[in-house]
């Protein structure tokens, strides 16, 4: 079982719309839970951490955790072209270690 | 000022080569890594040093060896080429030890290694 599950996608949504991207982990003792986005060619960046159960919000970006169903997600309101991208989900299990899922791409449609 | 920087940009080689790629962050952070991204885009950690110490080793080949001479820097030697070595590799960096609210891991450009 992949420590960090996510749907490779492509996620096809149109512009304006919500963006949901899901994220599922295997170690009940991970504390902590981030999401990062990655344009083609291009490194990874922080898009939210979120550390405690419930939503989090930033701006057009909401972080949710639910960590009794072992599961983070990230919605993205008003959805732009330029947020096409894959999205990393990162799961710290402890031990230091950052573990990351495969990624979503998503792709905003104008 | 680049917060993460790596040398080189690009790398190609040919199997059985042994190169270097260097990385140097001026964020005063104490934790540095080398993660590792095949071509499925799945992001791998392999080393992780923090003020200079080694941290986390995955199971990656002894060819692969990290040097840390100091905490802002993080070089990663490989010996021996081989072609599943081709790769993007990444160089990050966070001010604690990838747990809490200090450990927003920034990233370097990448190395796009290819190995003939």
């Amino acid at each position: 079982q992949k420590e960090v599950e996510q749907n490779s996608g492509p996620l096809s949504v149109p512009e304006g719309a919500i963006a949901s991207l899901n994220c599922t982990y295997s170690d009940r003792v991970s504390q902590s839970f981030f999401w990062y986005r990655q344009y083609s060619g291009k490194s990874p960046e922080l898009i939210m951490s979120i550390y405690s159960n419930g939503d989090k919000e930033d701006g057009r970006f909401t972080a949710q955790l639910n960590k009794a169903s072992q599961y983070v997600s990230l919605l993205i309101r008003d959805s732009q072209p330029s947020d096409s991208a894959t999205y990393l989900c990162a799961v710290n299990g402890g031990y230091q270690k950052v573990t990351f899922g495969t990624g979503t791409k998503l792709q905003v449609i104008p | 000022d680049t917060a993460v920087s790596q040398t080189p940009k690009y790398l190609v080689t040919q199997m059985g080569n042994d190169k270097s790629i260097k990385c140097e962050q001026n964020l005063g952070h104490d934790t540095m890594y080398w993660y590792k991204q095949d071509s499925k885009k799945f992001l791998k950690i392999m080393f992780s040093y923090n003020n200079k110490e080694l941290i986390i080793n995955e199971t990656v080949p002894n060819r692969f060896s990290p040097k840390s001479p100091d905490k802002a820097h993080l070089n990663l030697h490989i010996n021996s080429l081989e072609l599943g070595d081709s790769a993007v590799y990444f160089c990050a960096s966070s001010q604690g030890l990838a747990g809490g609210p200090t450990d927003t891991q920034y990233f370097g450009p990448g190395t796009r290694l290819t190995v003939l």
